[in-house]
């Protein structure tokens, strides 16, 4: 079955340690896209992606980093510069940036930083 | 900066009540996408509109997008404890990116 899967599923780091988050699809979507969800909250763009070898800084990519090597994988590394990284880390794939049409999301990671 | 604003944050109703949540948009969108988190779970899609004054229908749940295309609406007909979840609208504005609504907490009591 195609989609999207995200690991760990919980991850628990102490301050100051970087930490990398995995998003891989196999559904062929050129656009990628990572997400914070805070409670109450809603969704807000870390970094996003359109094709390989290419990202692009969303509203809140301040303390975070990515890469886009291969098509279908796109990690976030939360690092110790981010302020507050406790929240629930979604990835999201589309078949195309240029295009309208839905998000397909992954399980979510859950980071608690101690 | 761009803002997508949803109302009400929380709503609880008695099964078999409606339930309504409303987004509007500081800027004209070109579509607006409305998804569905149940508890623990991750968002998954529910429907794209495009058209100004665009009405769809699933089953019990009705969505609207406004004239001028800066609001839109999500109404569930008579609910059931299935409905329960929180609910965003996304907005395109035309920068390749979705912005989010803070999303709708549907609680229901059966």
């Amino acid at each position: 079955d195609g989609g999207i899967t995200q690991s760990p599923k919980y991850l628990f780091r102490k301050e100051g340690q970087n930490v990398t988050l995995s998003c891989e699809q196999n559904l062929n979507h050129d656009a990628m896209y990572w997400y914070r969800q805070d409670p109450g909250q809603g969704l807000r763009l870390i970094y996003y992606s359109q094709i390989v070898n290419d990202f692009q800084k969303g509203d809140i990519a301040e303390g975070y980093s990515v890469s886009r090597e291969k098509k279908e994988s796109f990690p976030l590394t939360v690092t110790s510069a981010q302020k507050n990284p406790t929240a629930f880390y979604l990835c999201a794939s589309k078949v195309t940036s240029y295009n309208t049409g839905e998000l397909f999301f992954g399980e979510g990671s859950r980071l608690t930083v101690l | 900066g761009q803002q997508v604003m949803q109302i009400p944050q929380y709503q609880h109703v008695q099964e078999g009540e409606d339930f309504t949540t409303y987004c509007n948009s500081s800027t004209t969108l070109s579509n607006i996408q409305w998804y569905k988190q149940r508890p623990g779970g991750h968002p998954v899609f529910l429907i794209q509109l495009v058209k100004s004054g665009e009405v769809k229908k699933q089953k019990r749940l009705t969505f609207q997008f406004g004239e001028a295309k800066k609001n839109s609406s999500l109404h569930i007909t008579a609910t059931q404890t299935t409905d329960v979840g929180t609910y965003f609208c996304a907005g395109d504005q035309g920068a390749q990116k979705l912005v989010f609504g803070q999303g709708t907490r549907l609680t229901i009591n059966p």
